[in-house]
């Protein structure tokens, strides 16, 4: 059974604009959540990550949000540029646990 | 730069034959992973290790062995090639506490 849910497999925006991926979680333990972005024919590259301290980080135009209550998670893209386009991966680990639990992937595309 | 190598882009392979895939790494991390990416299912982890030969079942181990005889390389092994095991294959490595760092990945087919 899946414990991270990215419930879109696919977003499309316009560049310039926003991109809001979601992703979900079902395990309290997690307290240490990533995302991470992929091309075709390349591995997986961090891109940003969240403490359950926090409720937002921020790395340049990355965004993410984390709503601890509501098990929910959501990275911001401000503005989308084309090479945005990629495959979007969210994980979460707990902090006694060398293993990351992936969702599935929203796959975006940025449309000049 | 964090260099993760895996052996092979591509690999071909029959059922029934032992299959070896290859990953090493150039920063000490003592950490090693290796995952299968199938649509729709994300990366699920095969085996991982946290040091010279010790290795940790993952989410999906059955079918799979692994190998760390040095701390740079972990080899993962598929006994018995069968066509489900046909998939994107990808190792990462980290050490503790930072992200995990990933090869460009192994597309293996069995035919």
């Amino acid at each position: 059974d899946q414990q991270v849910k990215q419930n879109s497999p696919s977003l499309s925006v316009q560049e310039g604009r926003i991109s809001i991926l979601n992703c979900d979680y079902t395990n309290s333990m997690f307290d240490y959540f990533l995302w991470y972005k992929k091309y075709p024919a390349e591995g997986p590259t961090f891109l940003i990550s969240i403490s359950s301290i926090k409720d937002k980080n921020e790395d340049g135009r990355f965004t993410v949000f984390l709503n601890k209550s509501a098990k929910h998670l959501s990275l911001h893209i401000v503005p989308s540029q084309p090479g945005d386009s990629a495959v979007y991966f969210c994980a979460a680990s707990s902090s006694n646990d060398y293993k990351l639990s992936f969702g599935a992937g929203t796959t975006v595309t940025v449309r000049a | 730069d964090v260099k993760v190598t895996q052996s092979s882009r591509y690999l071909v392979k029959r059922t029934g034959e032992k299959v070896f895939l290859e990953c090493v790494q150039d920063m000490d991390h003592e950490n090693m992973f290796w995952y299968r990416q199938d649509p729709g299912l994300g990366l699920r982890l095969i085996y991982f290790s946290y040091d010279v030969k010790m290795k940790e079942k993952g989410d999906i181990p059955e079918g799979y062995s692994v190998s760390r005889e040095k701390k740079e390389r972990f080899s993962l092994i598929l006994e018995s090639a069968s066509t489900n095991q046909t998939s994107m294959y990808l190792c990462a490595s980290k050490k503790t506490a930072q992200p995990q760092h990933f090869g460009d990945g192994t597309r293996l087919s069995i035919l």
